[in-house]
């Protein structure tokens, strides 16, 4: 019944390797979105998709490539992993704006550790 | 640039107190102003939300306080509780134009009992 689920928890991996992280969410949620929280904790946006369509890419290394093979789901793969992309990524989801239940809804994160 | 400045960085309370969370903004077309709470090992999860037609939401012992002409907005936690001890981040947003949400740098908040 879990509502954006991330998988997998914990990811350790060396440096140079090429990895995904997978989400679903099963709340009918039109949008998607990848976040990365830092050591400090700072969330920030990298991608987001409406209903399958890119609509927003942060100023992201083109290392990272979000896929969605459709609206329930929205996957994020790294090539070439560095140090600095040790992190901890959130999935989330979103209603349509201006409905009362309007707010993002965030899986449990993946703990990214590159070595 | 930082569009959503938060602090403290972060407090400390004791049971019962009051803790208060302020935050400031600077795009004046952000209409949705929303607070989440992150336990350690979860995701970031939605306590409250206000849009800027009201100047205060209230649920339970969680209150947003909201002044348009000054762009800030907190978040006040009464009679605070050791469970309430949690990361808290404020965001902000262009609902109209369903962008994104900006988040503040979050506020570690230790309650002790």
């Amino acid at each position: 019944d879990t509502a954006v689920s991330q998988t997998p928890k914990y990811l350790v991996t060396q440096m140079g390797n090429d990895k995904s992280i997978k989400c679903e969410q099963n709340l009918g949620h039109d949008t998607m979105y990848w976040y990365k929280q830092d050591s400090k904790k700072f969330l920030k946006i990298m991608f987001s998709y409406n209903n399958k369509e890119l609509i927003i890419n942060e100023t992201v290394p083109n290392r990272f490539s979000p896929k969605s093979p459709d609206k329930a789901h929205l996957n994020l793969h790294i090539n070439s992993l560095e140090l600095g992309d040790s992190a901890v990524y959130f999935c989330a989801s979103s209603q349509k704006p201006g409905r009362d239940n309007y707010g993002y809804t965030f899986g449990s994160g993946t703990r990214l550790t590159v070595v | 640039q930082q569009q959503v400045k938060q602090s403290p960085q972060s407090l400390i309370v004791q049971k019962g107190g009051i803790s208060i969370i302020n935050c400031a903004y600077e795009n004046t077309a952000f209409d949705y102003f929303p607070w989440y709470q992150q336990f350690p090992g979860k995701g970031p999860a939605l306590l409250i939300a206000i849009r800027p037609d009201v100047s205060e939401k209230k649920e339970g012992r969680f209150t947003i306080s909201f002044n348009k002409s000054a762009k800030q907005f907190s978040l006040h936690i009464m009679d605070s509780q050791p469970g309430d001890s949690a990361t808290y981040f404020c965001a902000a947003s262009r609902e109209t134009s369903g962008s994104r949400l900006t988040f503040g740098e979050g506020t570690q908040l230790t309650v002790n009992p």
